[in-house]
């Protein structure tokens, strides 16, 4: 049974430029949320997808954009990225309306702006 | 909104011995969940233990458990029998509990244990 998967591991981009990342949910799952983690920080909740839409949002700007494919698999996108947006950035798969069942996270994808 | 606190960035405890995480929280909700995640090198994201807000006993999980002062907003990590493999970054999670919704996390700042020989 595989479990999350994100792509790319690692990256790096320049500032400015517009990035993308992706996800794969755990097998029968059909939310995706994905979560910041800065250096030395813990996680922040971005967004959440279910049923290709966005269901809820973090304090983040506009700039953070997403996409959940019939599939369930999923997209982050970051335009016009910034020295901040470096960070790694989580992406976690569940069941909508499965109270507090567990959510399963990937390894991750590491993004460096320069 | 909810707040999450662990006031110890790095912790170190010798094999084989005992050691407690510390967190706190501010919530007013009265329906929630907490949990503890494990974070080593391997950067994924592991639940070590979950605790329902409206159970008094606290949870246990083999070596792990934890002591859950609901009225004090405390959620402490207890590790027995400290083991190599425990060496990772800890963190202390909530998450408020919402039917028909998928609800999120939200994260302390993590505290760094060191398992040495």
């Amino acid at each position: 049974d595989a479990g999350v998967t994100q792509s790319p591991t690692h990256l790096i981009k320049t500032r400015g430029q517009q990035v993308t990342l992706r996800c794969s949910p755990k097998s029968g799952h059909d939310t995706v949320s994905w979560y910041q983690q800065a250096l030395g920080q813990g996680p922040q909740f971005i967004f959440q997808y279910y049923e290709e839409e966005e269901r809820q949002r973090g304090n983040f700007p506009d700039r953070f954009s997403g996409h959940q494919f019939p599939n369930y698999s999923s997209e982050l996108n970051v335009n016009a990225l910034l020295l901040g947006d470096s960070a790694l950035y989580l992406c976690a798969s569940s069941l909508f309306g499965g109270g507090a069942g567990e959510l399963f996270f990937g390894e991750g994808s590491r993004l460096t702006v320069l | 909104a909810q707040t999450v606190t662990q006031s110890q960035p790095e912790m170190s405890v010798q094999e084989a011995e005992t050691v407690t995480l510390s967190c706190t929280y501010d919530t007013s909700e009265s329906n929630y969940y907490l949990f503890w995640y494990k974070q080593p090198p391997s950067r994924q994201m592991i639940l070590v233990i979950r605790q329902e807000a409206y159970k008094q006993q606290n949870a246990t999980e083999n070596r792990f458990s934890v002591n859950f002062q609901k009225a004090a907003k405390s959620f402490s990590l207890k590790i027995s029998d400290s083991q190599l493999g425990d060496t990772a970054m800890y963190f202390c999670a909530f998450m408020k509990l919402a039917t028909g919704t998928a609800s999120k996390l939200t994260f302390g700042t993590g505290t760094r244990l060191q398992v040495t020989l």
